[in-house]
């Protein structure tokens, strides 16, 4: 079984600070996606990265995809209350078993005080 | 162009019976996939379709089938309900086969509640 690990389950911050999300795995993935989601709605789609070592920036946030496509952290630079959520890591495998398959971690819980 | 719509969003139903949940996808997205999200389990793959063809399937009980019509809508059921299926279900559609999750988007979810 593939699992994704995703750490920390739970953040708590202030407004202004920095904060990191990180998510690995013993598995190789073909693509890493990060997801956004709101109580009660599905996930939002925020980016992916397919590459090993890429890295993508979207505003305050940064995204990496390690070197051998196992792990990826999220990093969240001044934290606003605006980017409270469920914050999931999802990986998709190339082909065959894995048609239409994204493997999710955990999920971390962030919530940004005022 | 319109998301991913998912009807009905809420739905509460008692123990030993069966649900259907539709899906309709994106415009021109051909594949449908459908997840469980729970509090313990999280997201949890149930099925995949393309074009009208399940071609993946999850570690779900034959209880949980599903299909995909021409139209690329597609639709699960849930036979003899049980507690532990309370849940919100999601699906998700993706314009083309190559499984790099590179479009996966999902729709609002159904919330099941089964008393």
């Amino acid at each position: 079984t593939q699992l994704l690990e995703q750490s920390p389950q739970f953040l708590s911050i202030q407004e202004g600070e920095n904060l990191t999300v990180y998510c690995n795995s013993s598995s190789v993935f073909s693509s890493l996606q990060w997801y956004r989601q709101e109580p009660g709605e599905g996930p939002v789609l925020l980016v992916t990265v397919v590459t090993g070592g890429e890295v993508k920036k979207l505003k305050r946030l940064t995204f990496q995809f390690g070197d051998a496509r196992k792990d990826s952290s999220l990093h969240i630079t001044a934290a606003q209350p605006g980017d409270t959520g469920l914050y999931l890591c999802a990986g998709a495998r190339a082909g065959g078993t894995s048609y239409g398959k994204l493997t999710f971690g955990q999920g971390t819980i962030l919530t940004v005080h005022p | 162009k319109a998301g991913v719509t998912q009807t009905p969003r809420y739905l509460i139903k008692t123990r030993g019976q069966q649900v259907t949940l539709s899906c309709s996808p994106i415009s021109g997205h051909r594949s449908v996939s459908w997840y469980q999200q729970t509090p313990g389990q999280g997201l949890q793959f149930l099925f995949e379709y393309f074009s009208e063809t399940q071609r993946n399937k999850g570690n779900f009980p034959g209880r949980f089938s599903g299909r995909q019509f021409s139209n690329s809508r597609s639709e699960m059921n849930v036979s003899t309900l049980e507690l532990g299926d309370s849940a919100l279900y999601l699906c998700a559609s993706s314009p083309s086969s190559p499984n790099r999750g590179l479009v996966w988007r999902f729709g609002p979810g159904t919330r099941l509640t089964v008393t």
